[in-house]
């Protein structure tokens, strides 16, 4: 069974510190790793896919990385709008279809 | 574009009724996934539509069912709700099957009394 554990749970920033994620899997084989942002009360924003070790993705301020066993979401000189909830997940070769499995989540705040 | 749309947005029921949600996918887009959303369990995956033929299945009672149209359009149904059940429910939908990015609608917020 696919398994992802996001840490830390949540995270305060202040504006411009940069800081990391962690998303640690165990997979029987990974077709596909998954970062999504939440906002309160929205559904999930999808942000990057990584498919194999070694791939990094950008986006602005957000940066991906992959390795066989955990990805790091990078987050440089993070804005207040960067405060969010950043969920990670995989997709494994047993799992039929498009079948998410999600870890718990890492909520950011980054203050002014 | 427009995105994933789903109806109702929020709904309150009793102990007992039974719940319908709908999800429109992203023009285009054939499968159709459907998550539970709680503080405790964080997203939970329910089920997969694929061209009308439920495709996979997550670990929840049979009082969680759902279909899809021809025109890619989902539903799910809760019968005999249960105070566990209030959640937040997303739907999701990809282009095909493999390796695609599955964008998610804004969710029905489900609050069972």
């Amino acid at each position: 069974e696919d398994q992802v554990t996001q840490s830390p749970e949540a995270l305060r920033l202040q504006e411009g510190e940069s800081s990391s994620l962690n998303c640690s899997y165990t997979v029987s084989g990974l077709r596909g790793l998954f970062w999504y942002r939440q906002d309160p009360g929205k559904g999930p924003e999808f942000l990057f896919t990584l498919y194999s070790a070694g791939e990094e993705k950008e986006k602005e301020r957000l940066k991906a990385t992959l390795t066989k066993k955990e990805s790091f979401l990078h987050i440089t000189a993070p804005k207040p709008e960067d405060s969010a909830t950043y969920l990670c997940a995989v997709q494994g070769a047993e799992a039929a279809g498009n079948k998410l499995t999600f870890g718990g989540g890492t909520r950011v705040l980054v203050k002014p | 574009k427009a995105g994933v749309t789903q109806t109702p947005r929020y709904l309150i029921k009793t102990r007992g009724q039974q719940v319908t949600l709908s999800c429109s996918p992203i023009s285009g887009h054939r499968s159709v996934s459907w998550y539970q959303q709680t503080p405790g369990q964080g997203l939970q995956f329910l089920f997969e539509y694929f061209s009308e033929t439920q495709r996979n299945k997550g670990n929840f009672p049979g009082r969680f069912s759902g279909r899809q149209f021809s025109n890619s359009r989902s539903e799910m149904n809760v019968s005999t709700l249960e105070l566990g059940d209030s959640a937040l429910y997303l739907c999701a939908s990809s282009l095909v099957e493999g390796r695609n990015e599955q964008f998610f609608g804004p969710g029905t917020r489900l609050t069972v009394l």
